[in-house]
């Protein structure tokens, strides 16, 4: 079974310019997740979807932050203009809905100089 | 209230011996406690959950050990292995919903 795949894995970019990354979940699953994962610290959720409508967004910075699932399969989350703060490991994660078990895509590492 | 405090940051452990992970959390609401390990460069992989109806739970060398009265939970790694060296981080979620994380663990098993 094919894992959560997310691409790039790396990305350079400097103040003020934008960013985007993208997801496909695993085949089925109806849930994704878009997490920050700063260094030395746990992942922090930032959106949820359900298919393609959104769960829960309440800690997405949503002046720069925005994603989007069309479809219900594939996800982008995308940043502009970035910030230094920004600096992080994006995961994207998906489950089968009220599972519990969420699988982790590898991430993307952000630098934002 | 939606926090989940996780001790301590770093543990070095020799081969063989039993590495324990404590985490404590406040929100009673909390109903699924898992234990993620994640290695360097890797998204995080669930390793062991518990619900708070169980005081204890077993798989292979891992075991998760709840204290509901004290909101209090930690993993234990018996016979701790080098290929065990990775971060560990323990969650808490409203039924199994939005996942809050520790801060993690880096855990160093040296032969």
């Amino acid at each position: 079974e094919a894992g959560v795949a997310q691409s790039p894995r790396y990305k350079i970019i400097e103040k003020r310019q934008s960013v985007a990354f993208w997801c496909n979940p695993i085949s089925g699953h109806a849930t994704l997740y878009w997490y920050q994962q700063i260094l030395g610290q746990g992942p922090k959720l930032l959106i949820q979807f359900q298919n393609n409508g959104v769960v829960d967004d309440s800690q997405l910075p949503k002046d720069r932050f925005s994603a989007e699932r069309l479809k219900g399969v594939d996800s982008t989350l995308k940043i502009q203009p970035a910030k230094l703060e920004d600096s992080a490991v994006y995961l994207c994660a998906s489950s089968l809905t009220g599972s519990g078990r969420q699988f982790f895509g590898p991430g993307t590492r952000l630098t934002v100089l | 209230q939606q926090q989940v405090k996780q001790s301590p940051q770093s543990l070095i452990v020799q081969k063989g011996g039993i590495s324990i992970i404590n985490c404590a959390y406040e929100n009673t609401a909390f109903d699924y406690f898992p234990w993620y390990q994640q290695f360097p460069g890797k998204g995080p992989a669930l390793l062991i959950a518990i619900r708070p109806d169980v005081s204890e739970k077993k798989e292979g060398r891992f075991t998760i050990s709840f204290n509901k009265s004290a909101k209090q939970f930690s993993l234990h790694i018996m016979d701790s292995q080098p290929g065990d060296s990775a971060t560990y981080f323990c969650a808490a979620s409203i039924s199994t919903d939005k996942l809050i994380f520790g801060t993690g663990t880096r855990l160093q098993v040296f032969p």
